[in-house]
């Protein structure tokens, strides 16, 4: 299976500032997908990575507030961008390898104030 | 609008004791149920899967049990020890339409009482 490594591991930002977070993957995987986790709630899809083209957002989701990077195909990014205390929440990247699985990054803790 | 339900948010079971977690599902077009394990501010753990071409899986103490006529899971526990005290998601995937997206239940946060 794939070992993915997600950073920061934490954050506290400023309302109306930016964080991008990045994972970076072991292996050339095809599908990569970012999820967020709100405070006591489940994890959601916020959209898939696709490699050299635009992400696939969620509904709910934008790509004005959640830009996504892909540059290659063991790579990507997830901007939070002009944050408000809603925004707190970790924020996981996580990789499918069909033969493999679904393997998760370690998550970003994301603290707004 | 939930496509996986976890209906119960916790759990308590003495050490020990069989943990029996419980997980529906709405959309007939999941055909792959994960089960992850999550502590505080650290990703999801992959515990055990089971594809809808089956009714059961085991690993070592976990087991999952999938009844699709009731579109219904459920992963056994046996014996549940401390370090199973976390919160358990459900998650599905409809593979067979090539949809991988993950979709998850709320999650039971189980305590394992010694």
């Amino acid at each position: 299976s794939a070992v993915i490594s997600q950073k920061p591991s934490r954050d506290i930002c400023q309302r109306g500032t930016s964080l991008t977070i990045q994972c970076q993957v072991d292996s050339q995987v095809t599908m990569m997908f970012w999820y967020r986790q709100q405070p006591g709630q489940s994890l959601t899809l916020i959209a898939t990575a696709n490699q050299g083209s635009e992400a696939t957002y969620e509904s709910g989701f934008v790509i004005d507030k959640f830009p996504i990077s892909r540059p290659n195909l063991t790579f990507s990014t997830l901007t939070v961008s002009n944050m408000s205390p809603e925004d707190s929440s970790i924020y996981l990247c996580s990789v499918v390898i069909p033969a493999y699985g679904y393997t998760f990054g370690s998550g970003t803790r994301l603290t707004v104030v | 609008d939930q496509q996986v339900k976890q209906n119960s948010p916790s759990l308590s079971v003495q050490e020990g004791r069989i943990s029996i977690l419980n997980c529906d599902y709405t959309n007939s077009m999941f055909d792959y149920f994960l089960w992850y394990k999550k502590y505080p501010a650290e990703g999801p753990t992959f515990l055990i899967s089971i594809s809808s071409i089956k009714d059961k899986n085991e690993d070592g103490r976990f087991t999952v049990f999938l009844n699709k006529s009731a579109k219904h899971l459920s992963l056994h526990i046996v014996p549940s020890q401390p370090g199973d005290s976390a919160v358990y998601f459900c998650a599905a995937a409809g593979r067979i339409t090539n949809d991988y997206k993950l979709s998850f239940g709320a999650g039971t946060t189980v305590t394992v009482r010694a």
